[in-house]
């Protein structure tokens, strides 16, 4: 399966501030996917990244708070915007194909926190 | 919204012992997917099971899908601390839904 990069592995941050998150992958892909785990938690997904046009995002998300760029087949990234301490979570990104009954894979995420 | 229930939500066990993980649903799904994630990795993927009354294995790990494709299940035998870690089933296609996952700790 596809291997996939995601950087910065962990960060800490200042609320107020914006942090970008990146995914990259070694082959291209159909889908990409970003999900939120918040602490204790099982995944949310956030939002799919549509190659070339506007991510769609799932209820209780918005482009303003979580904009998501996807220049390319391999590449993507994730912002997470003015962070407050409820953003302390760990964002992944994961890949598809275009068969949806195929699973996800998945980065090793990025662990943020907000002080 | 299809919704994915699973069960038990913490399980702490003795190496050697069998346990049994649940994920069920009122909703009918094309496919499930069991994840395992370790503290700092990413969920990585165990099975897919597609067909209904589907029991797939791998090395000492069962999974079945139920007859109805509503419900599945993950069977550990004789678990060894190396199978500690974060169960999470999941399904849904591309609109993918997770469990609440299980949290597994196998002691020595």
């Amino acid at each position: 399966s596809a291997v996939i990069s995601q950087k910065p592995s962990r960060d800490i941050c200042q609320r107020g501030t914006s942090l970008t998150i990146q995914c990259q992958v070694d082959s291209q892909v159909t889908m990409m996917f970003w999900y939120r785990q918040q602490p204790g938690q099982s995944l949310t997904l956030i939002a799919t990244a549509n190659q070339g046009s506007e991510a769609t995002y799932e209820s209780g998300f918005v482009i303003d708070k979580f904009p998501i760029s996807r220049p390319n087949l391999t590449f993507s990234t994730l912002t997470v915007s003015n962070m407050s301490p409820e953003d302390s979570s760990i964002y992944l990104c994961s890949v598809a194909t275009a068969d949806s009954n195929q699973p996800q894979h998945f980065g090793d995420g990025t662990r943020l926190s907000i002080l | 919204t299809q919704l994915l229930e699973q069960s038990p939500q913490f399980l702490s066990i003795q190496e050697g012992e069998n346990l049994t993980v649940y994920c069920n649903s009122s909703s009918v799904f094309s496919s499930l997917q069991w994840y395992r994630q370790e503290p700092g990795e990413g969920p990585v993927l165990l099975v897919t099971v597609v067909t209904g009354g589907e029991v797939k294995k791998l090395k000492r790990l069962t999974f079945q899908f139920g007859d109805a494709r509503k419900d599945s299940s993950l069977h550990i035998t004789a678990a060894q601390p190396g199978d500690t870690g974060l169960y999470l089933c999941a399904g849904g296609g591309w609109d993918m839904r997770f469990g609440a996952g299980t949290r597994l700790t196998v002691k020595p």
